[in-house]
């Protein structure tokens, strides 16, 4: 079945300077590729999402880029903000199933 | 708001008992997927449904079970509860061919 990789599990960065977080995936079937952010004590909420026909997708702050040679995808968070501070989950989508990675606590630094 | 109802919010039980959670999903949605989030882990795929039928299984455990009603609610079944059972059980649903998930509040599920 399908298993998707998160690095790293923690990740802090200065106020003001983007943030990189990585994910693998292991069938080259899967399509569809979500990313939620969860903050403390909430649900996750999507964020952004790509297709496989589609290599990178932008919104405002937020972009995400996918190989699917490599299988890798990767979300870019750029000029950081201290609401950016959370909990960030990438997926893999594949015959109704959406995949889970284990997730990367983001810290934004003062 | 999200529009996906979960009940009850907090569940503390004892080992070895058997509990029920609920979920409504959002109005219009057919596919209702279920998690679980344990302390500093992902949220690990258990089941989805969608209009009633079983579409898609995850690590479910055979302790566990679930369904989807006619009027699109699902419970998930927790049995012979075990304390590695204490996590957080997300329900969360989709619409069609969107594949955008809206996650419920969550029940936090503790097993003493």
């Amino acid at each position: 079945g399908e298993n998707v990789e998160q690095h790293p599990s923690t990740l802090s960065v200065q106020e003001g300077d983007s943030a990189v977080i990585k994910c693998t995936y292991s069938d080259s079937a899967s399509n569809y590729f979500p990313w939620y952010k969860q903050e403390l004590g909430k649900r996750p909420q999507l964020i952004i999402d790509i297709r496989s026909n589609v290599g990178e997708k932008k919104d405002q702050r937020i972009a995400v880029t996918l190989n699917k040679t490599a299988k890798h995808f990767s979300l870019h968070i750029t000029e950081t903000q201290p609401e950016d501070s959370a909990v960030y989950f990438c997926a893999a989508s594949l015959h109704d199933k959406i995949i889970f990675g284990k997730g990367t606590r983001l810290h934004i630094l003062p | 708001d999200s529009g996906v109802t979960q009940t009850p919010k907090h569940l503390i039980t004892a080992t070895g008992q058997r509990v029920t959670l609920r979920c409504s999903p959002r109005s219009g949605d057919l596919s209702v997927y279920w998690y679980q989030q344990s302390l500093d882990q992902g949220l690990q795929f258990l089941i989805q449904y969608y209009n009633g039928e079983e579409r898609a299984k995850g690590n479910i455990l055979e302790r566990f079970s679930a369904q989807q009603f006619p009027d699109l609610h699902s419970e998930l079944n927790l049995s012979s509860l075990e304390l590695g059972d204490s996590a957080l059980y997300f329900c969360a649903s989709s619409g069609y061919n969107t594949g955008e998930l809206f996650f419920g509040e969550g029940s936090r599920l503790t097993v003493l």
